[in-house]
């Protein structure tokens, strides 16, 4: 398969939890990574691998996958989470980088 | 610290090629983590990966874009060029450069984990 697939919209109350989810095929061969975008900014990684936060990103910030779904959590969502969130991972080959189409998290 | 700055025309004719640099600073270039990838943005949408330039020199390019889009490295002036040619207004966008980092064994466990703030291009004539 050759796509990412991600719900356009989620909201959620500030201090709740809330997972983006992300359907792909090769979740069992490649990782899924994250990254967060506000408005006018460049991507932000957030998360990646399997148990990964790059320096200073805060440890409500998770991920996980079963099957064919990544998924990232945040743990006490905080205003400043208000972003799009985009997964990323590989198609079949390992050669080729897929991006999800966002999910636009409202707070 | 590693920052990327990305420059660009600015504005492109249609049919014409597109250039774009980016400036590596406060890292090596030529280093064994020193992988780059384009990505681009249209206007109101999501990322599109346009293709990554390896450190030993090997290069993956989206197959939607293949023939049209050269990447290369110039380690004398520590810049990563994008040349995309015969563009369309479809290929108006944000473009941005990141590193590409490995963290895994293998070259496909990886994170873009540092970008430049992007440089917009929009194709008109």
């Amino acid at each position: 398969s050759s796509e990412l697939t991600q719900d356009p919209a989620v909201s959620v109350a500030l201090g709740q939890t809330v997972t983006i989810a992300c359907q792909g095929d090769n979740f069992r061969h490649h990782s899924a990574t994250w990254y967060q975008q506000k408005s006018g900014q460049a991507p932000l990684l957030v998360f990646y691998g399997k148990t990964n936060r790059p320096a200073g990103i805060p440890a409500r910030f998770s991920g996980s996958t079963s099957r064919d779904i990544a998924s990232l959590t945040i743990t006490g969502v905080q205003a400043e989470d208000e972003a799009v969130y985009y997964c990323q991972s590989r198609d079949s080959s390992g050669d080729h980088v897929l991006f999800g189409g966002g999910t636009k998290l409202s707070v | 610290q590693l920052q990327l700055q990305e420059a660009g025309p600015g504005l492109v004719k249609p049919s014409e090629t597109l250039s774009v640099k980016c400036t590596v600073s406060g890292g090596s270039i030529d280093s064994i983590d020193s992988n780059w990838v384009w990505i681009r943005q249209p206007p109101g949408k999501g990322l599109e990966w346009i293709g990554t330039i390896y450190y030993n020199g090997e290069s993956y390019k989206s197959p939607s874009l293949r023939s049209r889009i050269s990447i290369s490295v110039d380690k004398s002036r520590s810049q990563v060029s994008l040349r995309l040619t015969s563009v369309t207004a479809a290929d108006s966008a944000m473009y941005y450069c990141a590193r590409d980092y490995i963290w895994g064994s293998f070259r496909w466990q990886d994170a873009f984990d540092v970008w430049g703030p992007g440089t917009g291009v929009t194709v008109t004539s």
